[in-house]
């Protein structure tokens, strides 16, 4: 069946860096974009980026340009988002979400990775 | 960016009661709206794409309405599994954002 697995979580130091995996199964994946959802403790869902897993094009949302990095390994089907220079307000489940076309809802969702920035 | 507001944010109801949430675009997004539910530890779940198509899968007393910046959500008779936050998503242009999320609780 088509499902996104996402790694496992993270704990790690004000301004450190973390690379988040999101492995699809199920489908081909060059075929779909994915996206990168990300919500804090008890907060709302907040757009990050979006990458193209067939060229590795990517669009990444303002608040986070300059720190955010999505890359894709098509041998292992898998996407990656980095995010650098980490503060406390970076805690949050981080979600992977595909998406056919730039014009699509995020159908199927990875389960969430939880990152906790502490010190 | 496109700001979405959602009303109310938070909704107390009993089963079986008809639940409408409201959802206000700041620009046109034409149908480019999406509904999703999300439970406690969970992640969302699609309901409704295209601002009025029901998802695969998805019970048919959800229903979604509206174009341009005017969206409903409606459940016709709500049910012990519908207890959630749902939350809408323009998809009109580059810089996808969610509305703030309404949450159901039971009354």
């Amino acid at each position: 069946q088509v499902q996104l697995v996402q790694s496992g979580a993270e704990v790690k130091k004000p301004g450190a860096s973390v690379k988040v995996s999101c492995k699809a199964s199920g489908y081909t994946f060059t075929s779909y974009y994915m996206h990168w959802v990300r919500q804090a403790p008890g907060q709302g869902l907040e757009w990050m980026g979006i990458i193209n897993p067939s060229g590795g094009s990517t669009s990444y949302a303002q608040k986070f340009q300059g720190r955010v990095t999505m890359t894709r390994d098509t041998s292992t089907s898998t996407v990656y988002m980095e995010l650098s220079s980490l503060r406390s307000e970076d805690t949050a489940v981080y979600y992977c979400a595909r998406v056919l076309t730039d014009r699509d809802a995020f159908d199927i969702w990875g389960q969430g990775t939880m990152v906790t920035v502490s010190s | 960016d496109i700001q979405m507001t959602q009303s109310p944010s938070t909704l107390s109801a009993s089963v079986g009661d008809r639940v409408t949430i409201t959802c206000r675009a700041s620009q046109s997004i034409s149908s480019w709206l999406a509904w999703y539910q999300q439970k406690p530890g969970k992640a969302p779940k699609l309901l409704i794409y295209k601002a009025s198509s029901l998802e695969s899968g998805v019970p048919s007393r959800f229903s979604g309405s509206g174009s341009g910046t005017e969206f409903t959500l409606t459940i016709s008779s709500l049910q012990p599994d519908d207890f959630a936050t749902y939350y809408c998503q323009q998809y009109n242009s580059y810089g996808w954002t969610f509305g703030q999320g309404t949450k159901v609780e039971i009354k």
